[in-house]
């Protein structure tokens, strides 16, 4: 079966703008958490959505924002980018949220790029 | 909170040697721990997981890890790696309550010589 799919895999985005990404779960799967991931900071958890609702969010400022539609699919958007935002982002999704013995599946990540 | 630290930021080994990465976590309450792997440019892949039982768990391409509760470790270990093996490695802790996302430690670079 198809596997997590991340849109786009490359970004170059302006300082100030704002860039929406997409991840498309494994088909079934009804939760999707998304993470950043930097040299220096590592992977750090961003939220996680399940049937179209927020149930977690890590320490973000309000700029990073996302949603979940009724197919699972979900969205992230970064808004007023800043230099730090340069980052892969990746998504995972799961079939359930909060079991810890359903595996989390990742896509190969987007790569955001702030110039 | 739960937290987690991988001692050693890079190990690189000779192929065939065996390899262990360490993993510390901290948790205030019951703790289910897992190892991920990415190879470049690739995400993340589940080696193994602990959730209960054995304290020793296998996982995929001959690795395996040990939860240590005294000592709050898991570290991961193969007795002989492959030139294949040499990738990215994520210790993460979920931890239970109504709080299930993974915390990840800071990752270990394995890189296996010739």
């Amino acid at each position: 079966k198809a596997g997590v799919t991340q849109t786009p895999r490359y970004l170059i985005k302006t300082r100030g703008q704002q860039v929406t990404l997409s991840c498309s779960p494994i088909s079934g799967h009804r939760s999707v958490s998304w993470y950043q991931q930097t040299p220096g900071q590592g992977l750090q958890f961003l939220f996680e959505y399940f049937s179209e609702t927020q149930r977690n969010k890590g320490n973000f400022p309000g700029r990073f924002s996302g949603r979940q539609f009724s197919n699972s699919r979900s969205e992230m958007n970064v808004s007023t980018l800043e230099l730090g935002d340069s980052a892969l982002y990746l998504c995972a999704s799961s079939l359930v949220a909060g079991a810890p013995n359903t595996e989390a599946f990742f896509g190969q990540g987007t790569r955001l790029t702030v110039v | 909170a739960q937290s987690v630290t991988q001692l050693d930021s890079q190990v690189p080994v000779f192929e065939e040697a065996p390899v262990e990465l360490r993993c510390n976590y901290s948790s205030s309450v019951s703790v289910y721990l897992f190892w991920y792997v990415q190879y470049p440019n690739q995400g993340l892949q589940l080696l193994l997981k602990y959730l209960s039982g054995s304290t020793l768990v296998k996982g995929i391409n001959g690795f395996e890890a040990e939860f240590n509760k005294s000592q709050t470790s898991f570290h991961l270990r193969k007795p002989s790696v492959h030139i294949s093996d040499t990738a990215e490695y994520f210790c993460a802790v979920m931890g239970g309550g109504s709080n299930y996302k993974l915390t990840f430690g800071k990752g270990t670079l394995l890189t296996v010589n010739p």
